[in-house]
This record gives structure tokens, C-alpha cells and sequence, in this order.
């Protein structure tokens, strides 16, 4: 059985840094990409960032680029979001996702398993 | 980036009936899209892909249709789990983008 569980999520203060751990079990980690999706309190679902199966090549939303780094531990079955330059903004529930990759490596962003969420909250 | 507009934002459906929902994208995706259904407190779940491939595990009665710009999903017989809702999502273009959802409920 697939299963994503995120965790390190918090109460932080702006400009803060945060990191999500998202570790992952039932299936072969190096062969899948991964994204980070989130979803602010009561609105709809904004993806954040993805990268490849081994861990290359990353992707990431305007509103996070610079701020928030992704990357795995293949060695961990885990994924990871560093998040920096925290903003209010930021106040979410984030899903760590599974997703597509083409034979050629190219990232799809078909999220087939999602985790159960961890929420971060951005306040003074 | 690609915007996704769905419609109705609710759509207000017996049990039984047909529900029948629509995505647009603002450039063409060829059917590069996804349907996720996401219920009160819980993660949400991919239904289709690939504009019409339900995913593992996902009942018939859920189907989708279209390419290009104009989608449907549509759900035959609801039942009451099915009262949620409900995501498209294009991953033909970078950025990934979703709709603003589409509310299911029972009328």
C-alpha cells in the first residue's frame, strides 16, 4: 500500500524557516517524481514544487521560487521542503504527492498519491 | 500560466441523479488533465487522468470527456459519498494549475 506522511509543520513567525519532511512506504521511491501542493484554510489547491526521480531537476511556483527549496533522501524514502522567508501567505495545509515521470525523465505532474497533509501557519 | 476556470461552483444534485461538471482551460492542454476529488477534512483523491482514464480504484459511474480547451467530468447515480469537491487540473504547461473547484451537494 502507497502511503505519503508528511510531517514538521508549525506555528511560525515571518521571515522564519520550516522544514517538511514527507516520508513515503509501499512502493519504490527512485522511481517516482514528487510534489508539494498546498492548500490555504478554506480556498482550493495551489501546487508549490516538484522534482524528478533522481532528484535533479526541480520545479516551483513563482509565489516560492527562491524561498523554498525541494529535494529527497533516496537512501530515506523521504521528501523534503525547506521553507525560508516565510509569509503570511504561506498559511497552508501542504500535500507531499506522488507523480508521473516519462520514460525520458520528464516530470508529470499527475499527483496519484497524495499524504494527509501538515498544516503551516505564518503569524506574529 | 494556465488558467482554469470550472462551473458551477456549486451544482446542487439528488441521489440518483447525474452530476455534470465543466473545466476550461484558457490554452489548449490536450488532455493532459485531471479531475480530484477531495472530501470535508480529507486529502484529495485523483479520479481521472489523461481528460478520461478514471484512476485505480475509482468506481464507473465517474467518467470524463474532452481535449483541447473544454472538459467534463460527470458522475452517473450519485451517491451520497460522492457529495464533495471536486478539482481539475492541467499538467500540459508549467506551472501546474487547478480550477477553483466545483461544490457537489445535495439538493
Amino acid at each position: 500500500e502507497v502511503q505519503l506522511l508528511e510531517s514538521g509543520g508549525g506555528l511560525m513567525q515571518p521571515g522564519g524557516s520550516l522544514r517538511l519532511s514527507c516520508a513515503t512506504s509501499g512502493y519504490s521511491f527512485s522511481s517516482y517524481a514528487m510534489s508539494w501542493v498546498r492548500q490555504a484554510p478554506g480556498k482550493g489547491l495551489e501546487w508549490v514544487s516538484a522534482l524528478d526521480s533522481r532528484g535533479a531537476t526541480t520545479h516551483y511556483a513563482d509565489s516560492v521560487r527562491g524561498r523554498f527549496t525541494i529535494s529527497r533522501d533516496i537512501s530515506r524514502s523521504t521528501l523534503y521542503l525547506q521553507m525560508t522567508s516565510l509569509r503570511a501567505e504561506d498559511t497552508a495545509t501542504y500535500y507531499c504527492t506522488r507523480d508521473e515521470e516519462t520514460d525520458s525523465g520528464l516530470v508529470v505532474t499527475r499527483h496519484d498519491y497524495w499524504g494527509q497533509g501538515v498544516l503551516v501557519t505564518v503569524s506574529s | 500560466e494556465i488558467v482554469m476556470t470550472q462551473s458551477p461552483a456549486t451544482l446542487s444534485v439528488s441521489l440518483g441523479e447525474r452530476a455534470t461538471l465543466s473545466c476550461r482551460a484558457s490554452q489548449n492542454v490536450d488532455s493532459l488533465l485531471a479531475w480530484y476529488q477531495q472530501k470535508p477534512g480529507q486529502s484529495p483523491r485523483l479520479l481521472i487522468h489523461d481528460a478520461s482514464t478514471r484512476a485505480t480504484g475509482i468506481p464507473a459511474r465517474f467518467s470524463g470527456s474532452g481535449s483541447g480547451t473544454e472538459f467534463t467530468l460527470t458522475i452517473s447515480g450519485l451517491q451520497s459519498e460522492d457529495f464533495a469537491v471536486y478539482y481539475c487540473q492541467q499538467y500540459r504547461h508549467w506551472t501546474p494549475t487547478f480550477g477553483q473547484g466545483t461544490r457537489v451537494e445535495i439538493k
